[in-house]
C-alpha cells in the first residue's frame, strides 16, 4: 500500500515569509510524528499526535512553529517568518500505534531552504 | 536530560569487514531500543528493535544488536559488510516513563563500504 507522502519535496523560501509543509500518513496509523533532520545532525523531535489526545508539542523550537491535524490523518506544520537556522529536511513519520512500541515509517522528507 | 549518542560519525570499510556501530544513552529507567536505516535516496527504515526478552536481537539484512543494560549501550553488528550496506545509521531510544512515547535519535553514523 502507499507510504507517508509528503509535499513539496522541495520549498525554497525568502528569510520572514511563512511556509506549510504537509504529510499525508499510511491509512489507519493512529499516531503521526514531525521532526527536522539539519545538516550533520541527527534528528530532532518536533511535535507528535496520537489519536484524539492533546498532541506532544514538547520539541518544537520556537512559538514560530506550530502543528495541525486534521481528522486523524493529514498533517500541517506551518513555520511562521522562516529563519535561516530553519533550513533543514523535515520528516514526518506514522505508527500504527505508540512510537515507543511500534515501527515508525518515515515520509522522504521536504527539505526547506530559507534565503 | 535523556540522550542518544552515536560516537562514530563516519566509518569506512572494506567489503567482507565486520561493523560494529556504538549506542549509548543517558538513563536509568526501562528503555526501548531500535536502529533506523537511511539508504541513499530512500526513506528511514527499521532495522531492529528491542523491547525485552533476549537482549541479542536479529534485524534485516543480517544485523544484529546486543542491549548491555548495565553499559546503557545497544551496539549493532553485522558479520561481513556488503556494498550495499553503505548508508546512514541512527540508533533511536524510547524513554518511556520520562518522556512519553517519542523517541531520541542519536546523530547518526554514515557507512561507506568500498567494493
Amino acid at each position: 500500500g502507499a507510504g507517508v507522502s509528503q509535499s513539496p519535496s522541495n520549498k525554497v523560501t525568502e528569510k520572514g515569509k511563512d511556509v506549510e509543509l504537509r504529510c499525508d500518513p499510511i491509512s489507519g496509523h493512529t499516531a503521526l510524528y514531525w521532526y527536522r533532520q539539519s545538516l550533520g545532525q541527527g534528528l530532532e523531535f518536533l511535535i507528535y499526535f496520537q489519536g484524539n489526545s492533546a498532541p506532544d508539542k514538547s520539541g518544537l523550537p520556537s512559538d514560530r512553529f506550530s502543528a495541525e491535524r486534521t481528522g486523524g490523518s493529514v498533517s500541517t506544520l506551518t513555520i511562521q517568518r522562516t529563519q535561516q537556522e530553519d533550513s533543514a529536511v523535515y520528516l514526518c513519520a506514522s505508527s500504527p500505534g505508540l512510537a515507543g512500541l511500534n515501527e515508525q515509517f518515515f515520509g522522504p522528507g521536504t527539505r526547506l531552504t530559507v534565503l | 536530560a535523556q540522550s542518544v549518542s552515536q560516537h562514530n560519525h563516519h566509518v569506512i570499510l572494506s567489503e567482507a569487514a565486520s561493523l560494529e556501530l556504538g549506542c549509548n544513552y543517558s538513563y536509568g529507567g526501562t528503555v526501548n531500543l531500535f536502529w533506523y536505516v537511511q539508504y541513499p535516496g530512500q526513506h528511514l527504515q527499521l532495522l531492529l528493535k528491542y523491547f525485552s526478552g533476549d537482549p541479542l536481537v536479529k534485524g534485516i539484512k543480517g544485523f544484529e544488536a546486543e542491549f548491555i543494560k548495565s553499559k546503557f549501550s545497544f551496539n549493532l553488528r553485522k558479520p561481513s559488510v556488503q556494498w550495499s550496506d553503505t548508508a546512514e545509521y541512527f540508533c533511536a531510544v524510547n524513554f518511556y516513563k520520562a518522556a512519553g512515547n517519542k523517541l531520541t535519535f542519536g546523530g547518526g553514523t554514515r557507512v561507506l563500504v568500498k567494493p
